[in-house]
């Protein structure tokens, strides 16, 4: 099973609102990676963990908040977010943690902000 | 800096007809290069890796991709093009100096006719 899952599929959001977006994998995989992605641009990464643990951060804005609560789910809590943060927020895995292993991605989360 | 780069924006191919899509690399060291493919509103999807050994490369959906040391290159080709193959198609490498993130080109989008 190579399968990545994401919830919601969809989010509409104010930007006073909190909401969080759910990415799991049951396939063993010990790294986890948040990216964005912008309509017909390649993604760019977050967030990158590795045994749980968060190794990567490329300079998110503090409104982005990520959580690995154990090594098959990956959160991405958002507060406070502005409309240019609308975009897609692919979720992704890899074995053995960070490597040059190929990455296996979720359907994502279409965000909003309105 | 580690990168890929994707020369085309958009290939157009007839259904039946050969297609490769262009990918030229720049890293220092060993590159370890990856092919995906996003279907519209989908997540990316894993086409296939090199990381050593032989310069072809068979992947999903007879898929394949050449790696070319001296040209600095890694094009994805299929012999027989499918109106279905139509999609973006990233080329990315994972360097260590980036956590092992997938460092993405810009994407090229494929139209196969019929």
């Amino acid at each position: 099973d190579t399968e990545v899952t994401q919830t919601p599929k969809h989010l509409v959001m104010g930007m006073t609102n909190k909401k969080s977006l759910k990415c799991e994998q049951h396939m063993g995989h010990r790294a986890m990676y948040w990216y964005k992605q912008k309509a017909k641009k390649p993604p760019e990464l977050m967030f990158v963990y590795s045994y749980e643990k968060l190794s990567i951060n490329e300079s998110v804005p503090s409104r982005f908040s990520p959580e690995c609560p154990n090594s098959s789910l990956l959160n991405l809590h958002l507060h406070a977010l502005q409309p240019e943060d609308s975009a897609l927020y692919l979720c992704a895995s890899s074995q053995d943690g960070v490597g040059y292993y190929e990455q296996y991605f979720g359907p994502g989360t279409r965000l909003t902000v309105t | 800096a580690q990168s890929v780069a994707q020369p085309e924006d958009q290939v157009n191919v007839a259904e039946g007809n050969p297609l490769t899509v262009k990918c030229t690399y720049s890293v220092s060291g060993n590159p370890y290069l990856f092919w995906y493919v996003q279907y519209p509103n989908r997540g990316l999807q894993f086409l296939l890796k090199y990381i050593t050994g032989d310069n072809l490369v068979k992947g999903s959906y007879g898929f394949e991709a050449e790696f070319n040391k001296s040209q600095t290159s890694f094009h994805l080709k299929k012999p027989s093009a499918l109106v279905s193959d139509s999609a973006l198609y990233f080329c990315a490498v994972i360097t260590r100096n980036s956590g092992y993130a997938l460092n993405f080109g810009k994407g090229t989008s494929l139209l196969v006719t019929p």
